[in-house]
């Protein structure tokens, strides 16, 4: 079955350093979506990519889509403490909604 | 965009009782979903709620033990039946609009 995997699944950065969490996919994704869930709350969107090799920019943060659409990177530049939370990616199945993959737990030391 | 409320926000029960979940979107979506997260897990995906007809469920997951309602666009309904400790989880509603948008969860702990 479809497996969505992320590397690494916990990190801790002091605040002002870089983060990345890598998303790989066992299948081609149409797309992948971004999510973050602060501590206690649910997922929130952050973004969604859909071309081969796209790159897309949120103020510090960074996504990109692998050219084989099986992968995807999150890059948060200059980490702040409001970054604390699990950035989740996500993929859709041919059912048509959204399979999770594993997330990556972020903590942010002030 | 949508804003999905959830109730109750939390339940404890005892086992072999049951406990509906309500989900309300204050939008029309096209489609909702039902997803469970363990502490510290990610989502997993129970079923798709189907307006007006039977849910879609994923492997694992069985109508006799989680019936699903969608009377309407923004309205739907998880059981969760018998419960045992097992079931002890986050339960989340989710719709899809645009983007897809997530209920703040029914935190139920089963004794």
């Amino acid at each position: 079955g479809q497996q969505v995997m992320q590397i690494p699944q916990y990190q801790h950065v002091q605040e002002g350093e870089d983060f990345t969490t890598y998303c790989n996919s066992s299948t081609t994704l149409s797309n992948i979506q971004w999510y973050k869930q602060r501590p206690g709350g649910h997922p929130v969107f952050l973004i969604q990519l859909v071309k081969s090799g796209e790159v897309k920019k949120q103020k510090r943060l960074t996504f990109q889509f692998g050219e084989a659409k099986k992968n995807s990177s999150l890059h948060i530049t200059a980490t702040q403490t409001t970054d604390v939370g699990t950035y989740f990616c996500a993929g859709p199945t041919g059912a048509n909604n959204l399979f999770f993959g594993t997330g990556t737990r972020l903590t942010v030391i002030p | 965009s949508a804003v999905i409320s959830q109730k109750p926000s939390r339940d404890i029960c005892q086992r072999g009782t049951s406990l509906t979940i309500q989900c309300q979107v204050d939008s029309q979506v096209t489609m909702m979903f039902w997803y469970r997260q363990q502490p510290g897990q990610s989502l997993t995906l129970i079923a798709t709620a189907n307006q007006g007809s039977e849910a879609t469920y994923e492997s694992g997951f069985v109508i006799d033990k989680f019936p699903i309602s969608r009377p309407n666009l923004t309205f739907s309904t998880l059981t969760v039946s018998n419960m045992s400790p097992e079931d002890s989880s986050i339960y989340l509603c989710s719709g899809r609009v645009d983007t897809q948008y997530f209920g703040p969860g029914t935190r139920l702990t089963v004794l």
